[in-house]
């Protein structure tokens, strides 16, 4: 099926632990994005991706690590997972349009 | 700073009426405006989108509405049914950069039967 889904949907993990969201998108678009809600914050970049091996800081990137080794994947992972980091993210695409995935909840104890 | 800035922070509106979402940015170089529809536990869903060289734009009940002098856009929604009350975020990119989408903060939209 076409589309960019994210696993887990679901996750909770302990302070300081290195945890990996993941994101995959079947449409080969160039440009992907990570992105995290917040409660009066909405949505907040934190990294992006123009192609492979190409990425950049978003607005709030800290405590954040991100790789894109094929066009189709682009994994974020908390290398040391606080509890500010609790929140939903949102991977997204842009072919014509962005396209987000369904969300990743993540709870840090 | 990007910025894009979104009011009200919650609507209520009555089936049948007239939702009004109003934002406004900074960044001149912005080209392309989006308003984007959530609903719980999913993710953001473009709804409709308008570029600056065209004061307005409608889709079905949904219209755009851009002011590139005061560098405002809004969204109407006519004939507001309780299935639109969702979260809705207006957001602008520049395609001549890295198409980051700057969001506002959201408006939480609730139609009333």
């Amino acid at each position: 099926d076409a589309g960019i889904t994210q696993s887990p949907r679901y996750k909770i993990t302990e302070t300081g632990r290195q945890v990996t969201l993941m994101c995959h998108q079947t449409w080969s678009h160039s440009y992907m994005f990570w992105y995290r809600q917040d409660l009066g914050h909405g949505l907040r970049l934190i990294y992006y991706s123009a192609a492979a091996d190409i990425t950049d800081k978003g607005e709030v990137p800290d405590g954040y690590v991100v790789s894109r080794s094929k066009t189709e994947n682009f994994p974020l992972t908390l290398e040391s997972a606080t509890r500010s980091q609790t929140s939903v993210y949102f991977c997204a695409s842009i072919g014509t349009e962005a396209f987000f995935g369904q969300g990743t909840r993540l709870t840090v104890v | 700073q990007q910025q894009v800035k979104q009011s009200p922070q919650s609507l209520i509106v009555q089936k049948g009426g007239i939702s009004i979402i109003n934002c406004a940015y900074e960044n001149t170089a912005f080209d392309y405006f989006p308003w984007y529809q959530q609903f719980p536990g999913k993710g953001p869903a473009l709804l409709i989108a308008i570029r600056p060289d065209v004061s307005e734009k409608k889709e079905g009940r949904f219209t755009i509405s851009f002011n590139k002098s005061a560098k405002q856009f809004s969204l109407h929604i006519m004939d507001s049914q309780p299935g639109d009350s969702a979260t809705y975020f207006c957001a602008a990119y520049s395609g001549a950069g890295s198409y980051q989408l700057t969001f506002g903060k959201g408006t939480k939209l609730s139609v009333i039967p």
